[in-house]
């Protein structure tokens, strides 16, 4: 199976600043998503990073405050912008795996505290 | 009404005993079914995934899946303190390979 990083693992910030996470996949994968984990909630699909293309955004994520880069197939990066408290999350990538049709996997994790 | 359901928890279980964990789901045309734990502080790992109705078994963990109901669970035989964590409920709708997750439920086995 494919290994997933996440830089950085974490960070503390500023409000009002962004901050740019990057995923890295060590083999090409088609599908990459980026998803948001609030404390103590679920996880929520912020985007789909498209290969060449604009990212999906899904309905109450746009592109201003999280613009996302998918230079090619095994990197990708999340911006989160103008951050504030509300901003406080886990931020994931998945991959959609080789073998299994719509098995997702996740990487490590980005924690960001913003004060 | 929510799109995944899952009861939060905590299910509290001895070791060595059946740990039993529900999720409903409010699509019919849902597809694809998958099972995620998540231990305090780290990421989703995937454990199960079940397309079809009926039991998938794969280690101590079994899958069952009945769509006519909007169902599907987990079940963790012989548990162990390291099965102590959150289990996601996670469904895809459509075609676009969207996960929709439910909240989880945090499960707890104790000595």
């Amino acid at each position: 199976s494919a290994v997933i990083s996440q830089k950085p693992s974490r960070d503390i910030c500023q409000r009002g600043t962004s901050l740019t996470i990057q995923c890295q996949v060590d083999s090409q994968v088609t599908m990459m998503f980026w998803y948001r984990q609030q404390p103590g909630q679920s996880l929520t699909l912020i985007a789909t990073a498209n290969q060449g293309s604009e990212a999906t955004y899904e309905s109450g994520f746009v592109i201003d405050k999280f613009p996302i880069s998918r230079p090619n197939l095994t990197f990708s990066t999340l911006t989160v912008s103008n951050m504030s408290p509300e901003d406080s999350s886990i931020y994931l990538c998945s991959l959609q795996g080789l073998s299994v049709l719509d098995e997702q996997f996740f990487g490590p994790g980005t924690r960001l505290t913003v004060l | 009404q929510k799109e995944v359901e899952q009861n939060s928890g905590p299910l509290s279980v001895p070791e060595g005993a059946i740990a039993s964990l529900n999720c409903t789901y409010s699509d019919r045309v849902s597809q694809s079914f998958f099972w995620y734990r998540q231990y305090s502080g780290k990421s989703p790992e995937l454990i199960m995934s079940i397309y079809s109705n009926g039991d998938k078994e794969d280690g101590r963990f079994t899958a069952q899946l009945n769509k006519a109901s909007q169902y599907v669970s987990l079940l963790i035989r012989d548990s162990q303190p390291s099965d102590s964590a959150t289990y996601l409920c996670a469904v895809i709708t459509g075609t676009a390979s969207k996960l929709t997750f439910g909240t989880g439920t945090r499960l707890q086995v104790t000595l």
